[in-house]
């Protein structure tokens, strides 16, 4: 199975500021079509995951600018920039690529 | 708005059955593959399985794959998840999402595996 290594575990981080998440994946996840299916969410307390970011860059509807992805193979980057309070809670990255989809462990945005 | 609601979780013992079920709105159902992914008190996130539309076709974590089946009714928009078996380690909060890049989640159902 595909194993998803999130650091940092948690994250401290200053409202207005900027928090980056990575996701590292232990193989590459360009599927055979050429295409990447790493996606991230967020959960935030006492809430279901929400979708922010799919295929690796692409914001879901709804998802502010201060939200982007990047990366391509293994390594994988979330970036929050002008953090606000209803950005706090576990960030995930899932991979859809490889069979079983696996998710990755988890990283806590927490106000410093 | 697309909606999912999951109900049927509880209290269960250790080698009972329970299935859970997932009723889905604001979308046509039938046009979509669904999944199953559960969150253990622990937070750690497992892709359980997916159906296709027409529930043709299922897809499990090898895992699960022995004691959990996925199954829907069109005519309901309702998703399941039969649980058979089940043991400690399968207390978790059990979430329905629509397959793809699961954009809509529902708000999950605890199931407690406890004697």
């Amino acid at each position: 199975d595909v194993v998803l290594t999130q650091t940092p575990v948690s994250l401290l981080i200053s409202l207005g500021g900027q928090a980056s998440i990575s996701c590292r994946s232990s193989q590459s996840l360009v599927h055979s079509n050429g295409n990447t299916y790493l996606h991230w969410y967020l959960q935030k307390p006492g809430q279901s995951p929400q979708l922010l970011i799919y295929q690796v860059s692409n914001r879901f509807s709804g998802i502010p600018d201060r939200f982007s992805g990047s990366g391509s193979g293994t390594d994988f980057t979330l970036k929050i920039s002008r953090v606000e309070p209803e950005d706090l809670g576990v960030y995930y990255c899932l991979q859809r690529t490889h069979n079983p989809w696996t998710f990755g462990g988890g990283t806590k945005l927490e106000l410093k | 708005e697309v909606q999912l609601v999951e109900s049927g979780g509880g209290l269960v013992q250790p080698g009972a059955s329970l299935k859970l079920s997932c009723v889905a709105s604001g979308f046509t159902f039938s046009d979509y593959w669904m999944s199953w992914v559960r969150q253990t008190p622990g937070k750690t996130m497992e892709w359980i399985g997916d159906i296709k539309y027409d529930g043709s076709y299922t897809n499990y974590a090898p895992s699960l794959k022995n004691r959990f089946t996925i199954s829907r009714d069109n005519a309901k928009s309702t998703l399941y998840l039969q649980m058979s078996n089940v043991r400690s380690e399968d207390t978790a909060t059990y979430y329905c999402t629509r397959a793809g890049v699961f954009a809509y989640w529902g708000q999950g159902t605890l199931v407690t595996v406890s004697s």
